[in-house]
């Protein structure tokens, strides 16, 4: 159980264009999703943390307006990268955290690439 | 969450049993110490957590010492798969807030 599948894992667009990113809880409800941004060869940093229903809590130095976040419902997060620019290219990984499992809860997603050309 | 530390890379021959160190010397009595696994290119994958007592289940045992300062995540018989960035991490685990990952270190499995 705990499963969480993040969609796309690849995608390239052009400069200027936006891009969704759809992290989805497939069988247990996500009270609380995070969203990570790694860089080649380091480690994650945290973007933001969003509960559903709420708006998310952005991480300093991370614009909100550039990195959509939506958190509707109990099994989908979504981040759209806005205006996306070539240094927004970057390995995008949720994480979705059901409470009622206590300290077993964080999942995380497979990741998406992110090429901006 | 309390600093842990790592070291950056090991090696281990394929077969052979893996021990990656942890060291969380400010560790609280109600944080756990959370281990998980990148491989290339993927999320992250849980492993195992415990608080004070050693732990094992399908994938690795996790040892933990005494005064809580310090862990050792086992994987009893290392295969190429298991080559990827290892993370521990000391977390209460409450679920209200993220996880922080450091650098980890990366376990290379030779053949």
């Amino acid at each position: 159980g705990a499963v969480v599948s993040q969609h796309p894992s690849r995608v390239i667009c052009k400069s200027g264009t936006s891009v969704k990113i759809e992290c989805r809880s497939l069988d247990f409800q996500a009270t609380t999703m995070f969203w990570y941004r790694q860089f080649p060869k380091k480690s994650l940093m945290l973007m933001a943390t969003s509960n559903e229903g709420s708006k998310a809590t952005y991480e300093q130095g991370v614009e909100k307006d550039k990195f959509l976040i939506n958190h509707a419902s109990l099994t989908l997060s979504t981040l759209t990268v806005t205006s996306a620019h070539p240094e927004d290219s970057s390995f995008y990984i949720c994480s979705a955290i059901n409470r009622d499992r206590g300290s077993y809860g964080y999942t995380f997603g497979s990741g998406t690439r992110l090429t901006v050309v | 969450d309390a600093k842990t530390t790592q070291p950056p890379s090991m090696d281990c021959a394929e077969g052979r049993a893996a021990n990656l160190p942890c060291n969380h010397s400010t560790i609280s009595g109600n944080e756990y110490v959370y281990w998980y696994r990148q491989i290339h290119s993927q999320g992250p994958q849980y492993i195992i957590h415990g608080l004070k007592n050693n732990e094992t289940n399908e994938m690795a045992s996790l040892i933990i010492t005494e005064d809580r300062k310090s862990s050792t995540l086992i994987l009893p018989h290392a295969t190429l798969r298991d080559t990827a960035v290892y993370y521990c991490i000391a977390h209460e685990g409450a679920g209200s807030y993220q996880l922080t990952f450091g650098k980890g270190t990366k376990l290379s499995v030779i053949p």
